[in-house]
């Protein structure tokens, strides 16, 4: 079955940016019926989206982050990323990565999260 | 952007009770909204898509209904592995939103 997994680095020093990736195993980036997605949840607290991408590389983003953030996605290595520039400490959550299905307009499948710290 | 609030913010129930959580959403969304349950350390699980639509593998005693502005997720019979926190999601439109969460405990 399907499977996403977040991978980057871990600490993040403030005003540089944060570069995720997250690989998809068991299926293929490249079909239309999904947007591959960022989701992010601060410590103790709910979560927030932060856009999608299509295989085609059509984005959506949230309009809270869109000056300070790229996602991108490849194709020939399964794999979709995220570059958030200018990070603060605002920026410190655990991210995670999700398939949301066209079919069922949802988060179907999600990655494990990867836990993100802005420090100097 | 859609603002989705749920109340309420946290819940103490017991084993086999019946738990109700509702989430509104400031505009009418439709059908389109959903539900998660996260679990602490763990990422969210869809339960229900769609208002009412149950996730394939979530337990049948989770329901979901509603429609417009106004949803419930029902659980009709509380099991152990349920105490949990629960959110609401619309995907009517971007960006996607979610309600603040209700954290399901034991009482």
């Amino acid at each position: 079955q399907v499977q996403l997994q977040e991978s980057g680095p871990g600490l993040v020093k403030p005003s540089q940016t944060l570069s995720l990736m997250c690989t998809v195993s068991g299926g293929s980036i490249s079909s239309g019926d999904y947007y591959w997605s960022w989701i992010r949840q601060p410590p103790g607290k709910g979560l927030e989206w932060i856009g999608h991408i299509d295989y085609n590389g059509g984005t959506s983003y949230n309009p809270s982050l869109k000056s300070r953030l790229t996602i991108s996605v490849d194709t020939s290595n399964n794999h979709f990323s995220l570059n958030l520039n200018s990070v603060t400490a605002a920026d410190m959550a655990v991210y995670f990565c999700a398939r949301d299905s066209l079919t069922r307009d949802a988060f179907d499948i999600w990655g494990q999260g990867t836990v993100v710290t802005v420090s100097s | 952007d859609i603002q989705m609030t749920q109340s309420p913010s946290s819940l103490s129930a017991s084993v086999g009770d019946r738990v109700t959580i509702t989430c509104r959403a400031s505009q009418s969304i439709n059908r389109n909204l959903n539900w998660y349950q996260q679990k602490p350390g763990k990422a969210p699980k869809l339960l229900i898509f769609a208002a009412f639509s149950l996730q394939s593998g979530a337990p049948s005693r989770f329901s979901g209904s509603g429609y417009g502005t106004d949803f419930t997720l029902t659980i009709s019979s509380l099991q152990p592995e349920d105490f949990a926190t629960y959110y609401c999601q619309q995907s009517y439109s971007t960006p996607r939103t979610f309600g603040q969460g209700t954290k399901l405990d034991m009482k």
